[in-house]
């Protein structure tokens, strides 16, 4: 069974400054999926960034990116010019590539972030 | 509708009593899922329906934990005889998972229902 990581509870940044947060992963398969997850107390989870394991380059989307490294089944969310607004529970998903093994999405236990102004 | 709907926002039900969520996909999307997220932790996958078709229900943690979508877009969970340990987050998301857009199949996620079994 695949499995996700986050062993940072709780980060913070100042605003205007860079963070990075970390997620590990266990799969044997080789084609999947990862997703960064954003939920803020509305509760209403919003996609911040994906990655697909057959690409090398990193995604990016706009203040957020990732370092994906696949060999160590790393994945981590940088966020840059850090905002108010970015404060949330972020939230590191895992879906196979494969649809026999399904859609679903595995999740981490999450990370809150607080920006400070 | 423009997003994922799921009602009531809020529910407080007695031990014992049964309860329904509901919830509305985006239109079009043929896949939907429920998610239980207990207070603190990531949501965990519950059951997944393509269409009106169950695919995959292993997440349910009971029997009491029933799951329909019969005309392949409104869903319901119900939870039957509720216990405490049943207080959670119930998420719904849907995606449109076509072949050639597996790369793309996004979830997308309602704001939730929140449980309270006293």
């Amino acid at each position: 069974a695949q499995t996700v990581t986050q062993s940072q509870p709780e980060m913070s940044v100042q605003e205007a400054e860079t963070v990075t947060l970390s997620c590990t992963y266990d799969t044997s398969e080789s084609d999947y999926y990862l997703f960064w997850y954003k939920q803020p107390p509305s509760r209403q989870m919003i996609l911040v960034i994906r990655q697909e394991a057959y690409k090398q380059q990193n995604a990016t989307e706009n203040r957020f990116s990732v370092n994906f490294q696949k060999a160590a089944k790393s994945f981590s969310l940088k966020i840059s010019d850090s905002q108010l607004g970015d404060a949330a529970m972020y939230f590191c998903a895992y879906r196979g590539g494969q649809e026999t093994s399904g859609s679903r999405l595995t999740f981490g236990e999450g990370t809150q972030l607080t920006v400070n102004p | 509708g423009a997003g994922v709907s799921q009602s009531p926002r809020y529910k407080v039900a007695k031990r014992g009593q049964d309860v329904a969520l509901r919830c509305d996909p985006i239109s079009g999307h043929v896949s939907l899922f429920w998610y239980q997220q207990a207070l603190g932790q990531g949501p965990e996958f519950l059951t997944y329906f393509q269409n009106e078709a169950q695919l995959d229900k292993s997440g349910l943690p009971s029997d009491r934990f029933f799951a329909e979508r019969p005309e392949g877009s409104v869903s319901t969970l119900k939870i039957q005889r509720t216990q405490q340990e049943d207080s959670a987050v119930y998420l719904c998301a849907s995606s449109y998972p076509g072949r050639e857009a597996l790369a793309k199949n996004i979830q997308y996620f309602g704001a939730g229902t929140r449980l309270s079994v006293l």
